[in-house]
């Protein structure tokens, strides 16, 4: 079955890190354009990091300089690491997938999504 | 960075209305709008992708259309199961979403 699963969110005090994980089955993560997104309680997506096939990332403003995104090709699995964590990056995270633009115009469609894991950032 | 901005933010309509979604964008973004359901406590789901492209398997009564600055998601004959939050999502630059629009039963 193609799917994502993410897992390690949890409750971190402010200026504390976290490591989030996605698991992927059914395709190959080095593949595709893979994302994280994530969303406040009760508010609307916004877009976190990217890592393309090629391993080029690119960050949120919000998160630049705290938040590294990475990939185990072996493990077919991605990677949050969020640093320096504050009370407005509570939210539920969730790993996305795009397919590869790289010979095509990149609209950057998410078509598969996980079910999410929470981070709550608060003392 | 490219904001989005949907309107209405909610909307209320009958099993079998037909409703429309804007979501305008802050510059042109060519044709790099894509829509999502959301229901809720799960994760969005794609339904149409560089404005008019349905997504496979995603029902026909779900179409986009726009360009530039101005697009359009329109569901006609809404059944129960599309009582949902809808987001644009621009991918000219980077990726911003909208806010979002709640489709509510009247």
């Amino acid at each position: 079955e193609v799917q994502l699963v993410e897992s390690g969110g949890g409750l971190i005090q402010p200026g504390g890190s976290l490591r989030l994980s996605c698991a992927a089955s059914g395709f190959t993560v080095s593949t595709y354009y893979m994302s994280w997104v994530r969303q406040s309680p009760g508010k609307g997506l916004d877009w976190v990091s990217f890592i393309y096939s090629g391993g080029s990332t690119y960050y949120a403003d919000s998160v630049k300089g705290r938040f590294t995104i990475s990939r185990d090709n072996s493990k077919n699995t991605l990677y949050l690491q969020m640093n320096s964590l504050r009370a407005e990056d509570t939210a539920v995270y969730y790993c996305a997938r795009a397919p590869d633009c790289r010979t095509t115009s990149c609209y950057f469609p998410f078509d598969l999504w996980g079910h999410g894991t929470m981070v709550t950032v608060s003392s | 960075d490219i904001q989005m901005t949907q309107s209405p933010s909610s909307l209320s309509a009958s099993v079998g209305d037909g409703v429309t979604i804007t979501c305008r964008a802050s510059q042109t973004i060519d044709n790099y709008l894509n829509w999502y359901q959301q229901k809720p406590g799960k994760a969005p789901k794609l339904l149409i992708y560089a404005t008019s492209s349905l997504q496979s398997g995603v029902p026909s009564r779900f179409s986009g259309s726009g360009s530039g600055t101005d697009f359009t998601l329109t569901i006609s004959n809404l059944q129960p199961e599309d009582f949902a939050t809808y987001y644009c999502q621009q991918s000219f630059s980077t990726v911003t979403f909208g806010g979002g629009t709640k489709v509510e039963i009247k």
